[in-house]
């Protein structure tokens, strides 16, 4: 069955430093990715969406990238700060579905 | 620009009532989304909405739930009658078109608790 995983475990790293958190799936060939932040007691928010075909996608401080053959993304939050702190949700969609499959999430603390 | 509104935020009730979770949609938004995120799960789809008509509800669990958008502005969700497992936080989403590279706005969810 198709499989979408994300770290339980919080991520704990120092302001300023570069946030990686990882996203791995079996039995499934997604045509999209995307990546939310949510707060606590908050919907998720939307933050980048990168295609089977893009290798990378940059938005600010915010890099994903996209690996089909290992069937991983990696998103890094470079010079990250307590502010970036939250649950971090990759969600996956096949080319002709409009609704993602969520992962559990990964919580990132960033400590001042 | 108002957000995705839900009410309420918070629903406690017992096993064997009914409960009715509401959404509003950011405004002009024709596309309208439920899911729902049980305790130590992912967010699961439920059913998608364009306008006032059901495009999709392969993820709605069973009959206890219904879904409406009558008039193709607000949404309302129904667990009737409710059971244990049900207890979760349910999101609406909006998009003002269809497709993955349109992004949906989440509302900040119900807490529903069923004793």
């Amino acid at each position: 069955s198709q499989k979408i995983e994300q770290n339980s475990e919080a991520l704990n790293i120092q302001e300023g430093k570069t946030a990686t958190l990882t996203c791995n799936y079996t039995n499934y060939s997604p045509a999209y990715l995307q990546w939310y932040r949510q707060d606590p007691g908050r919907g998720p928010v939307f933050l980048l969406l990168i295609r089977e075909n893009e290798k990378e996608k940059r938005k600010e401080r915010l890099k994903v990238t996209f690996d089909t053959t290992l069937k991983q993304s990696l998103f890094h939050i470079t010079a990250s700060q307590p502010a970036d702190s939250a649950t971090y949700l990759c969600a996956l969609g096949s080319g002709g579905s409009y609704i993602p499959t969520f992962g559990r999430g990964t919580s990132l603390i960033v400590h001042p | 620009e108002a957000g995705v509104t839900q009410f309420p935020s918070h629903s406690v009730i017992e096993k064997g009532q009914t409960v009715t979770l509401r959404c509003d949609p950011i405004s002009g938004h024709d596309n309208l989304y439920w899911y729902r995120r049980v305790m130590g799960k992912e967010i699961k789809f439920l059913l998608h909405f364009v306008k006032e008509s059901k495009q999709d509800e392969s993820g709605m669990p069973n009959n206890r739930f219904l879904a409406e958008r009558t008039g193709g502005t607000y949404s309302t969700l129904k667990v009737q009658p409710a059971e244990l497992e049900d207890s979760g936080v349910y999101f609406c989403a909006s998009s003002q078109d269809l497709g993955f590279d349109n992004e949906q706005f989440f509302g900040p969810g119900t807490r529903l608790t069923v004793l």
